[in-house]
């Protein structure tokens, strides 16, 4: 059975600190994708990063950095410098032929940056 | 690239009553989805299109819901009668290429309370 699993339920930090949220997925699939969203207030679940299984290269975008580590079966996502803009929830995803590839989404973490 | 549309932004009705989302997507993306996404979970989808036919409505109430995409292009989805578990966000989201790895483009959604 493929799952997703996001443990932070929520997290609060002060603008300018950094933070990490965590993604742990299980899949019996050697080729997959792992996936992250942000869905801010409004609403629109806007996507950030794609990984596949084969590329272990950790991916940075400005304040942003991913750090995928198979031996943990971990996609960890981390923000330096946290901004209030960054306030909202984070969906971390798994696309693999045992879901039929469609996406197993994880329950998501809502981050608030206070300022 | 203009995004994905959805309409109507938020839908009030009481139960047992029928209601109607639409959707259009991005140009030119074949594959369109429909989710629905209850309050503090994430999106769980309903049915999946490629071009006008459906791939994957596995997880579709089909005794209350409804989808098509006649012309390939934009898409309705339906609920009647509508129950009180219905109450939740509608997101349609499409793809350029079909399946497996392909990032999905999200509208906005559509907010549904069933009263």
């Amino acid at each position: 059975a493929q799952k997703v699993t996001q443990a932070q339920t929520e997290i609060s930090v002060v603008e300018k600190e950094d933070v990490t949220l965590d993604c742990v997925y299980e899949t019996r699939d050697t080729t997959y994708y792992l996936f992250w969203y942000k869905q801010p207030p409004s609403g629109e679940l806007v996507f950030l990063i794609r990984r596949n299984s084969f590329d272990e290269q950790n991916e940075i975008s400005g304040r942003y950095s991913w750090n995928f580590q198979k031996s943990t079966s971990s996609f960890n996502f981390t923000i330096t410098a946290s901004q209030v803009v960054d306030s909202a929830v984070y969906f971390c995803a798994l696309s693999a032929r045992d879901s039929n590839y469609q996406l197993i989404w994880g329950a998501g973490t809502k981050l608030i940056i206070k300022p | 690239e203009a995004g994905v549309a959805q309409s109507p932004r938020y839908k009030i009705i009481e139960k047992r009553q029928s209601v109607a989302f639409w959707c259009n997507p991005i140009s030119g993306h074949a594959t369109l989805y429909w989710y629905q996404q209850i309050l503090g979970q994430g999106p769980k989808l309903l049915i999946q299109f490629q071009n006008n036919g459906v791939v994957d409505d596995s997880q579709l109430p089909k005794d209350r819901f409804s989808a098509e995409r006649l012309k390939g292009v934009d898409s309705t989805l339906k609920i009647q009668p509508a129950k009180l578990e219905d109450s939740a966000v509608y997101l349609c989201a499409s793809s350029g290429l079909p399946g497996f790895g392909s990032p999905l483009h999200f509208g906005n959604g559509t907010r549904l309370t069933v009263t």
